[in-house]
């Protein structure tokens, strides 16, 4: 199946300082990507949709100057933590939509995710 | 307003049994539905997948149903093994491939 490769996998920052995290479709490309936040014992919840070449579409209460996200190539999407905060610890994983599979069950494609945590 | 619910947090089940999950949605723009797998600090693992034009789907062990009238999907997983245990979320698609998930059952198959 497609390949969709997250980095880094684990991060750890100060507060206060920005972070960045790549998605890359390494076999595919992906004009949508979706980045998504899980927190401890929850569920997956998405917060915005990447778009290449266009702006991102943010979910309501997600703070679009805090998380900015370039969808700038057809295999890349980077998601920037800025000014890092202890309540931005989570586990960010991000998806992408391989458009030559239209018909496969799975839809879309995961990356292994990157846990964030801000000291 | 959650548009995908699993009332369930956890379940725990004899090895050899059947396991079923269940899963609510309120948006009927929805038009496909998935189950994943996931471990803690990883990405999640498809599983099956369910059409809104179908209403049972089978793959091996895991047997998606759908009862779209109700808005209710549910996993069997026939018969469960240890190997089987991780937190199961249930996902919810519509036309722009947004993906929407549940909050997770726990599954714990006993030995």
């Amino acid at each position: 199946g497609a390949v969709v490769s997250q980095h880094p996998s684990w991060v750890i920052c100060k507060s206060g300082t920005s972070v960045k995290i790549e998605c890359r479709s390494l076999d595919f490309q992906a004009t949508t990507m979706f980045w998504y936040r899980q927190f401890p014992k929850q569920s997956l919840m998405l917060m915005a949709t990447s778009n290449e070449g266009s702006k991102a579409t943010y979910e309501q209460g997600v703070e679009k100057d805090k998380f900015l996200i370039n969808h700038a190539s057809l295999t890349l999407s980077t998601l920037t933590v800025t000014s890092a905060h202890p309540e931005d610890s989570s586990f960010y994983i991000c998806s992408a939509r391989d458009l030559r599979l239209v018909t496969t069950n799975e839809k879309l494609f995961f990356g292994s995710g990157t846990q964030l945590s801000v000291l | 307003d959650q548009q995908v619910k699993q009332n369930s947090p956890s379940l725990s089940v004899q090895e050899g049994r059947i396991s079923i999950l269940n899963c609510d949605y309120t948006n009927s723009m929805f038009d496909y539905f998935l189950w994943y797998k996931k471990y803690p600090a990883e990405g999640p693992t498809f599983l099956i997948s369910i059409s809104s034009i179908k209403d049972k789907n089978e793959d091996g062990r895991f047997t998606v149903f759908l009862n779209k009238s109700a808005k209710h999907l549910s996993l069997h997983i026939v018969p469960s093994q240890p190997g089987d245990s991780a937190v199961y979320f249930c996902g919810a698609m519509d036309s722009s491939y947004k993906l929407i998930f549940g909050s997770g059952t726990r599954l714990l198959v006993r030995p």
